[in-house]
Parts: structure tokens; C-alpha cells; sequence
């Protein structure tokens, strides 16, 4: 089982949609959950850290389920600039960050 | 501004030869980290450092190497054995607020073997 797992996509929505991204990760272990943002040829950007109570920010909420080893990060009312890939990234046990191969999603108008 | 910096933003290295990318932080953060980035892949841990003058190596460190002489750089070579070395690099820092605030990257540095 990879350690990191995500649904590539693309995700294609319209502006104003919700639309959600599922993450699975290996390691039971692990006590860090991320979700970043990375535009086309640019670097990862952080988006928001993840907590076991859920947290929200703005149009954006992250769910954390531990006894599934699951996160998900919610999209509300999408905007084109949106448009990214979603790196689901959580830490390894050694001190490092393990990052998922990214969700890309496209909105359209 | 704080922030970490990568240099240079496009390179070329010939088949046979060594090549140093750079990587400098002033966010007085006590870790960095190299990674690797091919097209449609995920980021693979090249080699990280918790702290000066010590560094381990990573998931594929096989062809590259790094010194750690300061807290603020951190230097990676590709050295004529990566087989493979075209890719995209990204160096990282964190501090340790990394269980809440991740990693900072830098901007990256584009590796092409001409």
C-alpha cells in the first residue's frame, strides 16, 4: 500500500460548486496532516493544516478521520482560481513530510 | 521578508558532469530538505538536515549528495551518477512549528540534461 494515496483526477467543476478531495495514508503512526496547493510549475504552497477536530477556513474545511486512516479536504462555491493540484501530505514518523501525488481540479466558467 | 531562496531558476547540465543547485533560508529554521518532483509525480525526499553539520539521506538519494555548514544553506549536487537527473528540485525549511505549520519551500530550481 503506498503511503500517501489520492485520486489524480482531473476534477472538473463549474464556478460556484462544491467539490471534495479523499486522501488515504498508510502509516497509523502519523500525527501531522496537511493539504497543499501547487499551480502549474510553481512550488507547493501550504493551504491548511489538518486537525482531528475538523477545521475550516473561509470556503475551505478539512476533516480528519484517524480509526480510517482518511483526510478530505472540502471545496465550497469554487472560484477559477481554484484551479490547482491538492497535495494530500502527511508526516512520515522520521521527522519528514510525505506528500500524496495530488489532486488536480479544473474549474470552468 | 522572510523566505527561502533557490538558485538558479533554470539549469543545464551536460551528460558527465556535476551540478550545485543552491538553497538559502533566513527564517532561522533548524531543518532543510530536498526533494524531487517528475511530471506527474509526487515530491520524493532526496536528503534532509535537522541540524548544522549533520544530514540523512532520503528516499532517493542514490546520485546526489549535500553539506550543511550553515544553518542557512543548505547545497545539493547532482552528481554524473544520477542516471536520470532531469526533474524538477525543490528545497524546503521548517521550524519547529512544523507539526502545525508544515514545510516553506523555495521556488524551485529546473534541472534539464542537454
Amino acid at each position: 500500500r503506498k503511503e500517501v494515496e489520492q485520486d489524480p483526477g482531473p476534477f472538473n467543476v463549474p464556478e460556484g460548486a462544491t467539490v471534495a478531495f479523499n486522501c488515504t495514508y498508510s502509516n497509523s503512526a502519523s500525527q501531522s496532516f496537511f493539504w497543499y496547493r501547487q499551480d502549474c510549475r510553481k512550488e507547493p504552497k501550504l493551504l491548511m493544516s489538518v486537525y482531528s477536530s475538523g477545521n475550516e477556513d473561509g470556503r475551505f474545511t478539512a476533516q480528519l478521520n484517524r480509526a480510517s486512516q482518511y483526510i478530505s479536504l472540502l471545496i465550497r462555491d469554487s472560484k477559477l482560481s481554484d484551479s490547482a493540484t491538492y497535495l494530500c501530505v502527511v508526516n512520515s514518523g522520521y521527522s519528514t513530510l510525505t506528500f500524496g501525488k495530488g489532486t488536480m481540479l479544473l474549474v470552468s466558467p | 521578508d522572510g523566505g527561502i531562496t533557490q538558485s538558479p531558476k533554470y539549469l543545464f547540465r551536460k551528460e558527465g558532469q556535476n551540478v550545485t543547485l543552491s538553497c538559502e533560508q533566513n527564517l532561522n529554521h533548524d531543518a532543510m530538505y530536498w526533494y524531487r518532483q517528475d511530471p506527474g509525480q509526487g515530491l520524493r525526499l532526496i536528503y534532509y538536515s535537522q541540524i548544522v553539520n549533520d544530514f540523512q539521506k532520503g528516499d532517493i538519494a542514490e546520485g546526489y549528495s549535500v553539506s550543511r555548514e550553515k544553518k542557512e544553506s543548505f547545497p545539493l549536487t547532482v552528481t554524473s551518477a544520477q542516471k536520470n537527473p532531469t526533474a524538477f528540485y525543490l528545497c524546503a525549511s521548517s521550524g519547529s512549528d512544523r507539526e502545525d505549520y508544515g514545510y516553506t519551500f523555495g521556488s524551485g530550481t529546473r534541472l534539464t540534461v542537454v
